[in-house]
C-alpha cells in the first residue's frame, strides 16, 4: 500500500496564480483532511472530509477550496495565490474505526512557494 | 479558548538518558490525546494514543502518562539514541464527536551521542 501521497511535491507561484493540490489515500478510510504548516505556528487544519461529497472548514479555511468527489481522492484549490500562502500543506486520513480510532496518516507535504 | 501547549520548543538530551515531553492544555475535556513523531521535510507519524481511563500507556522505549485533573500529558523515551531526534508533536480532539485534531507546536529533540 502507498498509503497517502500527495501530488506535487513542490511548486512556486506568483501572485495570483491559481492551483490545486491532489491527495490520495488507498486505505479506504472515510475522513480526509488538508493542513498547513508554518514555523513557529504548527500545524493548523484548513478543511476536512468525512465522506464522499462532503467536506466541512477547519481552522483557516478562508483562501481555498476543496472537493471530495470519490473516496479515496481529496483535492485543495488555491483560486488566487498569496504570499501568505506559502507554506508546506499536508494531506492526512483516518477511518472511523479500529483499534486506534482516528489516528490519521500524513502524507509527505508540499512545499508551496508564493511569489 | 482551547488551547495545546508543549512546555518547550526544543530539548537536548545526551545519549542513554530518558528525555521527558510536555504537553498541557486548557480549556478541552478530551476522551483520548495522541502523541506523533514529525522528521525534517516528512509528514507526522502516529506513536501513541492514549484514553482518558489509562494513566499510562507503553510502547517498547516509549510512555505516555495522562492526568486529566492537571490537564497534563507526560511523553518519555528512555535509553534515547541519536535516532529518536526529531519533533514530537501531542494532539486533541476539540470536542466530544469533533473531526478536528488540534495539534500543539511540537519540541524539537536533540538526543547527543
Amino acid at each position: 500500500n502507498a498509503g497517502v501521497t500527495q501530488t506535487p511535491k513542490f511548486r512556486v507561484l506568483k501572485t495570483g496564480q491559481s492551483m490545486t493540490l491532489l491527495c490520495a489515500q488507498d486505505m479506504n478510510h472515510e475522513y480526509m483532511y488538508w493542513y498547513r504548516q508554518d514555523p513557529g505556528m504548527g500545524l493548523r487544519l484548513i478543511h476536512y472530509s468525512v465522506g464522499e461529497g462532503t467536506t466541512a472548514k477547519g481552522e483557516v479555511p478562508d483562501g481555498y477550496n476543496v472537493s471530495r468527489l470519490k473516496k479515496q481522492n481529496f483535492l485543495l484549490g488555491l483560486e488566487s495565490a498569496a504570499p501568505s500562502q506559502t507554506s508546506v500543506y499536508f494531506c492526512a486520513s483516518s477511518s472511523k474505526t479500529g483499534p486506534f480510532y482516528n489516528e490519521q496518516f500524513f502524507g509527505p507535504g508540499t512545499r508551496l512557494t508564493v511569489l | 479558548s482551547q488551547k495545546i501547549e508543549q512546555n518547550s520548543e526544543a530539548l537536548n538530551i545526551q545519549e542513554g538518558k530518558t528525555a521527558t515531553l510536555t504537553c498541557n492544555y486548557t480549556n478541552y475535556s478530551p476522551a483520548y490525546l495522541q502523541w506523533y513523531r514529525q522528521d525534517p521535510g516528512r509528514g507526522p507519524v502516529f506513536l501513541l494514543l492514549i484514553r482518558e481511563n489509562e494513566k499510562e500507556k507503553r510502547k517498547e522505549r516509549l510512555k505516555v502518562t495522562f492526568d486529566t485533573t492537571l490537564k497534563q500529558s507526560l511523553f518519555h523515551i528512555t535509553a534515547s539514541q541519536p535516532a529518536d531526534s526529531a519533533t514530537y508533536l501531542c494532539a486533541l480532539y476539540s470536542g466530544a464527536g469533533s473531526y478536528q485534531l488540534t495539534f500543539g507546536k511540537g519540541t524539537k529533540l536533540s538526543v547527543i551521542p
